[in-house]
Parts: C-alpha cells; sequence; structure tokens
C-alpha cells in the first residue's frame, strides 16, 4: 500500500523558517520525481518545488526562489522542504507528490499557516 | 498561464460533462508526447490523478473519463456523470518546470 506523510507544519511568524518533511512507502522512490504543491485556504492548486529522483536537479516556483530549498534522502525515503524567510501568502497546505509519468502519489498534507 | 473553462459546471447524473484547457504555449513535446495532466480533488481529498499525457488514464480511473487535444488546447469529458465525479477539476502543464495548474473547474451536482 501506497503511503505519502507530511509533517512539519504549524504556526510561524513572518520572516520565520520551518522544516517540512514527507515519508513515502509502498512505491520505489528513487525511481520517482518528489514535488511540493501547496493549496492556499479555500484556493486551487500551486506547483512549489521538484527534485530529480537522484536529486542531480531543483526546480522552483518564482514565488519561492532563493526562500525555499527542496531536497530527499533516498536511503530513508524522504523528501524535505525548507522553508526561510516566510510570507502571510506562503499560507497554505504543502502536499508531497511522487511522480512518475503515469502516477501521482499524493499524502494528505501539512497545514503552515504564517502569521503574528 | 492555463485557463480552464468553464470555472463551475453543474452536472446532472447520466449526463455527459466536459471541461477545456487552454496552455499558452504548445505542451507537445519533440517526443511526441502532450505534457498536460488532469486531476480531481474531490471534497476534503487531496487531489489524484485522472489524465496523463493528454489523454491515458491513470490507474484504475473509470473509462467514462476520457482527455483530448494537443498543442496548447485540450479537453476532458466525462461520458455520463455520476454522482461521486463532483469535486474541483485542474489541468496542469508538465512541459518542463516550473510547473503550472490551471485554475480549477468545480463540478457539482444539479
Amino acid at each position: 500500500e501506497v503511503q505519502v506523510l507530511e509533517s512539519g507544519g504549524g504556526l510561524v511568524q513572518p520572516g520565520g523558517s520551518l522544516t517540512l518533511s514527507c515519508a513515502a512507502s509502498g512505491f520505489t522512490f528513487i525511481n520517482y520525481y518528489m514535488n511540493w504543491v501547496r493549496q492556499a485556504p479555500g484556493k486551487g492548486l500551486e506547483w512549489v518545488a521538484n527534485i530529480k529522483p537522484d536529486g542531480s536537479a531543483k526546480y522552483y516556483v518564482d514565488s519561492v526562489k532563493g526562500r525555499f530549498t527542496i531536497s530527499r534522502d533516498n536511503a530513508k525515503n524522504s523528501l524535505y522542504l525548507q522553508m526561510n524567510s516566510l510570507r502571510v501568502e506562503d499560507t497554505a497546505v504543502y502536499y508531497c507528490v511522487g511522480r512518475v509519468t503515469a502516477a501521482a502519489y499524493w499524502g494528505q498534507g501539512t497545514l503552515v499557516t504564517v502569521s503574528s | 498561464v492555463m485557463t480552464q473553462s468553464p470555472l463551475s459546471l453543474p452536472v446532472t447524473p447520466g449526463e455527459p460533462a466536459s471541461i477545456s484547457c487552454r496552455s499558452s504555449q504548445s505542451l507537445l513535446h519533440s517526443n511526441g508526447n502532450n505534457y498536460l495532466d488532469w486531476f480531481l480533488q474531490k471534497p476534503g481529498q487531496s487531489p489524484q490523478l485522472l489524465i496523463y499525457l493528454g489523454s491515458n488514464r491513470a490507474s484504475g480511473v473509470p473509462d467514462r473519463f476520457s482527455g483530448s487535444g494537443s498543442g496548447t488546447d485540450f479537453t476532458l469529458k466525462i461520458s455520463r456523470v455520476e454522482a461521486e465525479d463532483v469535486g474541483v477539476y485542474y489541468c496542469m502543464e508538465g512541459l518542463q518546470p516550473p510547473f503550472t495548474f490551471g485554475p480549477g473547474t468545480k463540478v457539482d451536482i444539479k
């Protein structure tokens, strides 16, 4: 059974930092592109970042470049998102998504709230 | 930029439904694939993959769902809507990062 479990969300003040983690099981993690996708309250989906299976390349949406860092540990089947200089507009549910062309495995999401 | 229409779609069970997605750039790769996916987010759930590469149903997706199109214009069709199909449908371009989702089309029962 495929399981994708995010953790690390919470309340943080503007300018603060937070690290999200994602633990994956039930699929061959090392073969999958891993992504973070977020959804602000009541809004649509926004792709945030992804990382190649071997970690050799990382991509980000412009609004988080220089502030967020995606990384993975294939030995632990885990994905991370280091978020710095957080802004109110970063408030969202953050989903971890494992992706190959024909499949996409989503977690249940973790809520990040940036507020003073 | 990805656009979808309509943004709201009331449907009658048993009737067909169609959602359009348009990209500001061609999603046709030199390998012949269109890098366009469709996702459905049911109420209170995480999104799920319905269609990949424009026209391929993901595993477990009922055959009442079909995707078509090429280049910049794509369509998701439901041949006979069922009550369990309500939710928000998103198209997403995956040609090269950063990837972009459409604004979503909310489908509900009339």
